[in-house]
């Protein structure tokens, strides 16, 4: 059973575009909310993480928004640039991390 | 150099062979893991460490032994590799766990032919 269902599997944003990419969780237990992000040959890296006592983080053009009554939270990436092509994992975690499917991004110059 | 390293970074080994993933980190951190990554399933979790000496289950450990006799090293082995088990392996470690991030090795890509 996916603990973190990550959505959508793929998604093609034009440079200067925003690219959101959704995760839903269903155990409240869960404390930690990280984004990772991979570029190909290469291991996942943090890029940005929540906790459920906020409703939004921001980090440059990377935000998370989290809606703890809908157990749902998101990456929005501002002005979407080609280097931001990667894939991204959403992750949840109390004493370990459970990953969502990842998120195939890629921005079109 | 700091950080984790994993070798080797590609291996091709043929089906009922015992084959071994190394894994080495430099930072003296308790925790490690290892992960599976496959199209379709995200990163599952294989086995973690939480010290020296000290292993747990993940999510899909059949198939896998590990070990930990020292802090900086978490090799994993597949004792009877079969096709099922070509997959990218990803090393990982943290100071604790839950919280902070993760940091991964540059991962192993493993094909059983």
């Amino acid at each position: 059973q996916q603990q973190v269902k990550q959505s959508p599997q793929s998604l093609i944003v034009q440079k200067g575009g925003i690219s959101i990419i959704n995760c839903a969780y269903e155990n409240t237990a869960f404390d930690y909310f990280p984004w990772y992000q991979q570029f190909p040959g290469k291991g996942p890296a943090l890029l940005i993480a929540i906790r459920p006592d906020v409703s939004e983080k921001k980090e440059g053009r990377f935000t998370i928004s989290f809606n703890k009554s809908a157990k749902q939270f998101s990456l929005h990436i501002m002005d979407s640039q080609p280097g931001d092509s990667a894939t991204y994992f959403c992750a949840a975690s109390t004493n370990q991390f459970y990953f969502g499917t990842g998120t195939s991004l890629t921005v079109i110059p | 150099d700091a950080g984790i390293t994993q070798s080797p970074r590609y291996k091709i080994t043929e089906t009922g062979r015992q084959v071994t993933l190394m894994c080495h980190q430099t930072w003296s951190h308790s925790y490690m893991f290892w992960y599976r990554q496959d199209l379709g399933h995200g990163l599952r979790l294989i086995y973690y460490s939480a010290a020296a000496d000290i292993t747990d289950k993940g999510e899909v450990p059949d198939g896998y032994v590990v070990s930990r006799s020292k802090t900086e090293n978490f090799p994993l082995t597949l004792e009877s590799a079969t096709r099922s088990q070509t997959s990218v392996y990803f090393c990982a470690s943290s100071p604790g766990t839950g919280v902070g991030g993760y940091t991964f090795g540059s991962g192993t890509r493993l094909t059983v032919v």
